[in-house]
């Protein structure tokens, strides 16, 4: 089945740690993005790659980043977590800007 | 600007009771409308979708209809099961906006046995 997928599902990583999250993806989307979701919060959009054209909130702060190297996969870089940053991250696609993004399982990150 | 505003939860509901979680949303031009379901540590699924005026999305039960007349997009299920104890998100996306999703706060559903 076509799908998006996220690794790892749970991460654990220490203050100030680099930690780089994945997502792929075999519905051939064109666009892919990237959320962040605190506990009982909507989804926040951080950013997200119409084919290899990267488009950042204006709100996403400096210290995540983010790759698509291809079609099917894009990481997400969190250069020095902080405790704030601890939240479910969520991947999604959409073939083109507007339609439905479809989602993947999300990762968990904590912050020790 | 766009926005939309989902009625709040939680909801607590019985077994086979009927379901209503309310749907406004403020937008400058055509919106495409949505409802998505996510279950406990997982993420988003699309439940249905609306793309114009008067349109009505279902899925496994669940409707909800496109009112331009009133920016609503209620979601709606005549018989609620406790597997559909969930959060609900509406959302919205324009084209006039760079088609970026809107989404509501979600409306956190229980249903008990």
């Amino acid at each position: 089945d076509a799908m998006v997928i996220q690794n790892p599902r749970y991460q654990v990583t220490q203050f100030g740690k680099p930690v780089t999250l994945s997502c792929s993806q075999t519905l051939n989307h064109n666009v892919m993005y990237w959320y962040q979701q605190k506990s009982s919060q909507a989804p926040k959009l951080l950013f997200h790659y119409y084919d290899k054209d990267f488009n950042n909130e204006a709100d996403t702060p400096d210290n995540f980043q983010s790759r698509r190297p291809n079609t099917s996969f894009c990481f997400l870089d969190i250069r020095s977590p902080g405790l704030g940053d601890a939240a479910m991250y969520l991947c999604a696609t959409s073939r083109v800007r507007g339609n439905e993004q479809f989602f993947g399982p999300g990762t968990r990150l904590t912050v020790l | 600007g766009n926005s939309v505003t989902q009625m709040e939860g939680p909801v607590t509901l019985s077994e086979e009771a009927f379901l209503t979680i309310n749907c406004t949303y403020t937008a400058t031009g055509y919106p495409s409308l949505f409802w998505y379901v996510q279950y406990p540590g997982e993420g988003l699924q699309l439940l249905l979708k609306a793309t114009k005026a008067d349109d009505k999305g279902s899925n496994k039960g669940f409707e909800a209809t496109y009112r331009k007349e009133t920016t609503s997009f209620h979601l709606e299920k005549g018989s609620v099961q406790v597997s559909d104890s969930a959060v609900y998100f509406c959302a919205l996306s324009e084209t006039d906006t760079g088609n970026q999703f809107y989404f509501g706060t979600g409306t956190s559903l229980t249903v008990i046995p």
